[in-house]
């Protein structure tokens, strides 16, 4: 099982819609969560963090932590064409500060 | 303010040889996290420096090694090059080394090895 997991895609949504992306994590210590969107051949850029159970809310982005299930999410309102991208999770799991990434999603939006 | 650099964009090599990449952090991130992102393989964690020391490494041959200088930029070095060692390198900085603290990442060096 793979510390951190999400599904490949690629999701296609249309021009307007909310774009769902979910990741799981195995391990139930970690303690931070967050989300990177990162366009082809350039680097992770940090979309929003998450530490608490519950919803945390920016702008378009919605995530959405749950400890218990060991899920956390990330919503996109009115996606955008240019919301069109690979979502990477990422999980800070322990005292070694290291990120742990999943494979990314990759978002596809349609005008 | 400036975000993480890293230098240089793109490097090729051949078999054998020896690869520097370079990373300045953020103004005020004293910890620097390298990263390696081989196509199809995602984001490996590679090393982490904070304050000077190595304070972590991930699970890869000790032919990759680094440093950090005393003005927090830091050096991943990549000795006796293997062709599987063609990857995207990124470097993160971080304010601190806390749990929660966030990592920001550089453009990255695209490594070639022929």
């Amino acid at each position: 099982q793979k510390e951190v997991e999400q599904n490949s895609g690629p999701l296609s949504v249309p021009e307007g819609a909310i774009a769902s992306l979910n990741c799981t994590y195995s391990d139930r210590g970690s303690q931070s969560f967050f989300w990177y969107r990162q366009y082809s051949g350039k680097s992770p850029e940090l979309i929003m963090f998450i530490y608490s159970n519950g919803d945390k809310e920016d702008g378009r982005f919605t995530a959405q932590l749950n400890k218990a299930s060991q899920y956390v999410s990330l919503l996109i309102r009115d996606s955008q064409p240019s919301d069109s991208a690979t979502y990477l999770c990422a999980v800070n799991k322990d005292s070694s500060y290291k990120l742990i990434f999943g494979s990314g999603t990759r978002l596809l939006v349609r005008p | 303010e400036a975000g993480v650099t890293q230098s240089p964009t793109h490097l090729i090599k051949t078999r054998g040889q020896q690869a520097t990449l370079r990373c300045s952090p953020i103004s005020g991130h004293t910890s620097v996290y390298w990263y390696q992102q081989a196509l199809g393989l995602g984001l490996q964690f590679l090393l982490w420096y904070d304050e000077g020391e190595e304070r972590n490494r991930g699970n890869f041959p000790p032919r990759f090694s680094g440093r950090q200088f005393p003005n927090y930029s830091s050096e991943l070095n990549v000795n006796a090059l293997e062709l599987e060692d063609s990857a995207l390198y990124l470097c993160a900085s971080a304010r601190t080394s806390g749990v929660t603290d966030t990592q920001y990442f550089g453009p990255g060096t695209r490594l070639t090895v022929l």
